[in-house]
């Protein structure tokens, strides 16, 4: 599985867009990027994924770059209930690629 | 449609006793997930399954068991439980037919082990 390196933490002021980089140099060419959410105590929340194209829906949107080895996710107007561990993930499709392995995310904080 | 439902929310154990942690999904979802969640961790892998009859091995699986003899069910069992296995379990389910889609988790059961 590859990796991904995201930022400890961020900050955003409500009602701003917020950025949340990661890096994943080392996917590989079937591999998507996925995003998830924890807000406090809950389960995580699927937010977004892509492959190539950058992709929008209506909590978020997804730019990749072109070599596909860095992504950002763009949450367009931040509200405080934005606040929550962001989880970049690369993963496989189908058999056991298909798993979900979790780093330690960026907690964005929002601030009013 | 309830999704993935887990129970039960909170269960303190005696160290040494056994239970199995309950999970349901009514999405006929094919691949399912055992997560644990330490206190300021991210989540780990304990157990996965990919369909009826077929379970794998996650990143921390050692302590416990699991089954799927079901598509709807994926129980994890601990058999004799000890204070390292306090944490936080999330249980998760996908689907992939038809294309490629996210993971649904569960609420979470709260374990505490003394």
């Amino acid at each position: 599985d590859a990796k991904t390196t995201q930022p400890t933490s961020m900050d955003c002021a409500e009602g701003r867009a917020a950025n949340l980089p990661c890096n994943h140099s080392t996917i590989s060419g079937n591999e998507y990027v996925y995003w998830y959410r924890q807000i406090h105590s809950q389960g995580p929340q699927y937010i977004i994924h892509g492959l190539k194209n950058n992709e929008t829906n209506e909590m978020a949107s997804l730019i990749i770059t072109e070599d596909r080895k860095s992504s950002t996710l763009i949450l367009p107007h931040a509200t405080l209930r934005d606040t929550a561990v962001y989880y970049c993930i690369v993963r496989g499709y189908g058999g056991a690629t298909n798993k979900l392995i979790f780093g330690t995310g960026t907690l964005l904080a929002v601030q009013p | 449609n309830a999704g993935v439902t887990q129970t039960p929310k909170f269960q303190v154990l005696k160290t040494g006793q056994s239970m199995t942690l309950q999970c349901a999904q009514d999405m006929n979802h094919e691949y399912m997930s055992w997560y644990r969640q330490d206190p300021g961790m991210g989540l780990r892998l304990i157990h996965y399954s990919v369909g009826a009859g077929i379970t794998d091995q996650g990143e921390v699986p050692n302590g416990y068991n699991v089954s799927r003899s079901t598509t709807e069910d994926f129980p994890l069992r601990l058999l004799s439980a000890a204070p390292s296995q306090t944490s936080v379990y999330f249980c998760a389910s996908s689907s992939i037919s038809g294309g490629v889609y996210g993971y649904t988790f569960g609420s979470g059961t709260r374990l505490t082990v003394v």
